[in-house]
């Protein structure tokens, strides 16, 4: 089954202390990103990689860290957490190429508190 | 920066009647999106249409898109308890390789 798998699903962690979200997706797709939710805002995105060694930063990358070591894999590293960081984290995957957008396959969310 | 943006924020309808969401967007798109979200789980994608397309269809989804207007509207036709969800539209944006949501509607269909 194609699917876009996430872990923890729920984290309470406390201030400072580091922490990893990692995402894995079996449908072979290039395209990577992470998105947060916070009530009002919407999906803001955090980082995307369009492939193995090449990410970016997207709309609020402050605070976080990524990297793409396998086409699979889009681990979301909180080097430091603090409670402004109590969200709802997504990870999504595409086939996209550079120019070309199309449909986003997500996550089934990570809820994370930062006490 | 947020570039979609839906109208209402919410929406309380009656099992059978049709319920109509409005994304507004700022800049030129190559194509919108719209997406479900049931409370708290992952965006499930509905339909994609592009810039030259003013008009899609997909079972009891119809999407409008107005590029002059930069809108778009989201028709789900007789709905059911089970349409109870938040939507969100998303534009892809040509400075970076993404996808921007709005804030979403919620619509609750009444059984």
């Amino acid at each position: 089954e194609a699917q876009v798998t996430q872990n923890p699903r729920y984290l309470i962690t406390v201030t400072g202390k580091k922490l990893t979200v990692t995402c894995s997706q079996n449908m072979n797709h290039e395209y990577m990103s992470w998105y947060r939710q916070d009530p009002g805002l919407g999906l803001r995105q955090i980082y995307y990689s369009m492939n193995v060694e090449v990410t970016d930063k997207g709309d609020v990358p402050e605070g976080y860290k990524v990297s793409r070591k396998e086409k699979r894999n889009f681990p979301l590293i909180l080097e430091s957490p603090s409670p402004n960081q109590t969200s709802l984290y997504f990870c999504a995957s595409s086939s996209w190429g550079v120019g070309d957008t199309g449909e986003l396959f997500f996550g089934e969310g990570s809820r994370l508190t930062v006490l | 920066s947020q570039q979609g943006e839906e109208d209402p924020q919410a929406l309380s309808i009656q099992e059978g009647e049709n319920a109509t969401m409005n994304c507004s967007y700022k800049t030129s798109i190559n194509n919108l999106q719209w997406y479900r979200q049931n409370s708290g789980r992952g965006l499930v994608h509905l339909i994609l249409i592009r810039s030259n397309e003013r008009e899609k269809h997909s079972g009891r989804l119809r999407v409008t898109l107005d590029t002059s207007k930069k809108s778009s509207s989201l028709l789900i036709t007789a709905s059911r308890a089970a349409d109870t969800a938040s939507y969100f539209c998303a534009t892809d944006a040509w400075e970076g390789n993404k996808l921007v949501f709005g804030a979403g509607t919620i619509l609750r269909v009444k059984s």
